[in-house]
């Protein structure tokens, strides 16, 4: 069964520092997302991608966050600098036009100390 | 705006019990919604979803029952087993597969022996 990929699984930072994660899509998934998952609480929308565009990140704090996807294929999230509040899951999801449906990866789970 | 109202926010059942969650939803152009079980530093999985067309779908032991008119959707798990402990998510999109989940706050279930 195909999956999304994700790396690292977990990250340990401290304050301030840059840190990145990457996703891999299912094979043919146009589309790409990444979440933000607090402790109890549901994903929300950080980015869409559409291909290499964006779609929607009208919910990325741009003056930390950036996202790429720079062939159209796999995706890279960073953040810098890292605060305390960014402690949280992040998960990646791909979806395509063709079967109905969306797959998400195991998620980075990310402290920031 | 929280477009997508999820409860109970926790529910514990008995063992071969009916576990019943609701949501309801704000945005009228919403034509997909799925399901999600997530498991502790797991991403959500894909339990079952439907859309607007029909009023109820069932696979196995998970129904989704769907109210246009009241705009409410519910999950109800069947027989419920201690290995269904989780956190369920409800979750809404419109133009299926090609614009982001919205999520519920989520449900964490609890199935005693």
């Amino acid at each position: 069964e195909a999956e999304v990929a994700q790396s690292p699984r977990y990250k340990i930072t401290e304050k301030s520092q840059a840190v990145a994660f990457w996703c891999d899509p299912i094979s043919g998934h146009a589309t790409l997302y990444w979440y933000r998952q607090i402790l109890g609480q549901g994903p929300e929308l950080l980015v869409q991608f559409q291909d290499e565009s964006v779609v929607d990140d009208s919910q990325l704090p741009k003056d930390r966050f950036s996202a790429e996807r720079l062939k159209g294929v796999d995706s890279t999230l960073k953040i810098q600098p890292a605060e305390l509040g960014d402690s949280a899951m992040y998960l990646c999801a791909s979806s395509s036009d063709r079967v109905i449906g969306y797959t998400f990866g195991s998620g980075t789970r990310l402290t920031v100390v | 705006q929280q477009q997508v109202k999820q409860s109970p926010q926790s529910l514990i059942v008995q063992k071969g019990g009916i576990s019943i969650i609701n949501c309801a939803y704000e945005n009228t152009a919403f034509d997909y919604f799925p399901w999600y079980q997530q498991f502790p530093g797991k991403g959500p999985a894909l339990l079952i979803a439907i859309r607007p067309d029909v009023s109820e779908k069932k696979e196995g032991r998970f129904t989704i029952s769907f109210n246009k008119s009241a705009k409410q959707f519910s999950l109800h798990i069947m027989d419920s087993q201690p290995g269904d402990s989780a956190t369920y998510f409800c979750a809404a999109s419109k133009g299926a597969g090609r614009r982001a989940l919205t999520f519920g706050s989520g449900t964490r279930l609890q199935v005693q022996p």
